[in-house]
């Protein structure tokens, strides 16, 4: 089954403790991407990788690190969270560039992580 | 800068009716796409619909619709016969390419419309 999977679904933390969502597909997509969704918000996204090796910064990226060491995986750090991290975390993926008729986004189920 | 605009907080509709949740975007390229995506309180983010800029006739996903208004830059969805199981958050989204070469695009979600279907 195509999908993209995400753990853990749920942590609780304390401020400065170093942590990592893992995000993984299974459909060998290019484009991988990582969301923070606030209330009255909606999606905002953290980072983003084109390709192995290839990351950049989305809209709301501090306080965050990402890697990509292979096409599958793409992580999520919290050096030092903070509670203003306290949010709901998506992981996405798509191909790129953007075949004809496949351009949406896959999204994995979604990380809940609250900092205290 | 690419903007989504949800203008309905939260809608309620009887179960059965129809209701549309309004979506205008605001950008400077042609070539783009736009999604309507649903988030029941699974939280799972569901694609209901989606649209490519080129194409003239609205999308239709079974009891989803949409009316897309490229000169206007409105992307309204419409949901016929709903049922509980409507009942969600719903995100407007448009991508569009960052780069000249179109490898790079970047997805913009709208703040989202709690819909409420009442027995």
């Amino acid at each position: 089954e195509a999908q993209v999977t995400q753990n853990p679904r749920y942590l609780i933390t304390v401020t400065g403790k170093k942590l990592t969502v893992t995000c993984s597909q299974n459909m060998n997509h290019e484009y991988m991407s990582w969301y923070r969704q606030d209330p009255g918000l909606g999606l905002r996204q953290i980072y983003y990788s084109m390709n192995v090796e290839v990351t950049d910064k989305g809209d709301v990226p501090e306080g965050y690190k990402v890697s990509r060491k292979e096409k599958r995986n793409f992580p999520l750090i919290l050096e030092s969270p903070s509670p203003n991290q306290t949010s709901l975390y998506f992981c996405a993926s798509r191909p790129s560039p953007i075949l004809a008729g496949v351009y949406e986004q896959y999204f994995g189920p979604g990380t809940r992580l609250t900092v205290t | 800068a690419q903007t989504v605009t949800q203008s309905q907080p939260e809608m309620s509709v009887q179960e059965a009716e129809t209701v549309t949740l309004s979506c205008t975007y605001d950008t400077s390229e042609n070539n783009y796409y736009l999604f309507w995506y649903k988030q029941p309180p699974s939280r799972q983010m569901i694609l209901v619909i989606r649209q490519e800029a080129y194409k003239q006739q609205n999308a239709t996903e079974n009891r989803f619709s949409v009316n897309f208004q490229k000169a206007a830059k409105s992307f309204s969805l419409k949901i016929s016969d709903s049922q509980l199981g409507d009942t969600a958050m719903y995100f407007c989204a448009f991508m569009t390419t960052l780069n000249s070469g179109g490898s790079n695009y970047k997805l913009t979600f709208g703040k989202g419309t709690l819909l409420t279907v009442n027995p």
